[in-house]
Formats: C-alpha cells, structure tokens, sequence
C-alpha cells in the first residue's frame, strides 16, 4: 500500500527557534497534502492544505507566517515551525492525497518546545 | 463548512460485548465517511469507509452504517476484544477530489478483559 514518510517523528527544541518537519510519498504522487496538529486528547485539526507549485491554504486561525509550508513536488511537502513556543508544542501529522490511494497518513512528530 | 458530532466521547465495554460509536454531519454535500482508529502516539490507521451510494458495509467484525437521510453514521463493532482498546475518530469529506477530512472529536474505546 501507499507510505507516507514523516520525519522526524519527535523533536525537543528551545523557544525562539525553528523546527521543520518534512513528509514524504514513497512510490506515489500527492496532489494534494493536509498537514494537522492534535493536541493531548483531541481531534486532528486541520490546519493547511497545500498543493504542489502553489501556496498553501491555511485554516482559520493559523498563522501562515508562522507555519510555513512548502509543496516543491508531487513527493515532498514541508512544514517549518517559525519561532516556536511552549503553546506549540503538539502532535503534527501529515496526509497526502492521491487518486489511487485516497488519504495517507504521515506517522506523526511529536514536538515539544521547553 | 462540515461539521461532525461524534458520541460517546468515552465508551467502556467488557471483552465480547459489542460497541457502538455515533456520529452526525453537517454538509449534506459530504458523501465519503471513514472510520480511524488511533493508538497513543501513532497514526490515524483507516479501519473501514463508506461512501454514500451504500447503506450499510461489513468486514469481519466491523460495521458502518449510514443514514444519508438524518445525516448521521455509526460504527458497530461486535465481540469486542481488549486489543480493540484505542481512540476512535469518524470523519466526512467531499470524495472525488478528495477534499478535506472533517473529524469528530473521537471516542476513547476501554475494552476490559
């Protein structure tokens, strides 16, 4: 079946600095990819959607200059937390969409920033 | 946009018993409903899907149905085991496109042995 490739999947970092997080399709094409942050005991919330060569769409509330998201190939999507804060810290997943394979699910980076 | 209700938020069951999870949506556009199931830590994995053409799908000891009708669907899972232990969220989209997933907010399943 389709894999979707999430690294890293935990990161420590200090306040103030940046942290990216890249999700890779192996042996398939994402036209599109969501990226969701999930928070202890919560739902997946979206919070972009992005397709290859255009810029993302952010969610209500996101901060797209914080959040940074870049979509350079059908295989390769990324995530950059700018300047990251404690209230950041959360579960960050990714999920790619393909007509032959619907939704996949990246494995997940746990971040926490001390 | 869509959005999805999901109940209970927590549902505890004794090894064999069945267990039922109820959702409801908004968008009467919505026409693709998926069931995840989340172990702590780890991805969403997909555990069935209907789309709105069928009223009812089986595999093994899973189920969903849906009513297009009430808006609403259900996951049914009979002779529970303790590995079925996890957190268990329903989700509606757009299908044909694949536009973007609207999840419930999840039932934490307890199957106790």
């Amino acid at each position: 079946g389709a894999v979707v490739s999430q690294h890293p999947s935990w990161v420590i970092c200090k306040s103030g600095t940046s942290v990216k997080i890249e999700c890779r399709s192996l042996d398939f094409q994402a036209t599109t990819m969501f990226w969701y942050r999930q928070f202890p005991k919560q739902s997946l919330m979206l919070m972009a959607t992005s397709n290859e060569g255009s810029k993302a769409t952010y969610e209500q509330g996101v901060e797209k200059d914080k959040f940074l998201i870049n979509h350079a190939s059908l295989t390769l999507s990324t995530l950059t937390v700018t300047s990251a804060h404690p209230e950041d810290s959360s579960f960050y997943i990714c999920s790619a969409v393909s007509d032959n394979y619907g939704y996949t699910f990246g494995s997940g980076t746990r971040l926490t920033v001390v | 946009g869509e959005n999805v209700e999901q109940h209970p938020s927590t549902l505890s069951v004794q090894e064999g018993d069945s267990a039922v999870i109820k959702c409801t949506y908004s968008d009467s556009a919505s026409n693709y409903f998926p069931w995840y199931k989340q172990e702590l830590g780890k991805r969403p994995q997909l555990i069935i899907d209907i789309r709105s053409n069928v009223g009812e799908k089986k595999d093994q000891r899973i189920a969903v149905t849906l009513n297009k009708t009430a808006k609403h669907f259900s996951l049914h899972i009979t002779e529970t085991k303790p590995e079925d232990s996890a957190v268990y969220f329903c989700a509606a989209s757009r299908a044909g496109g694949y536009s973007t997933l609207t999840f419930g907010k999840g039932t934490m399943l307890l199957v106790s042995p």
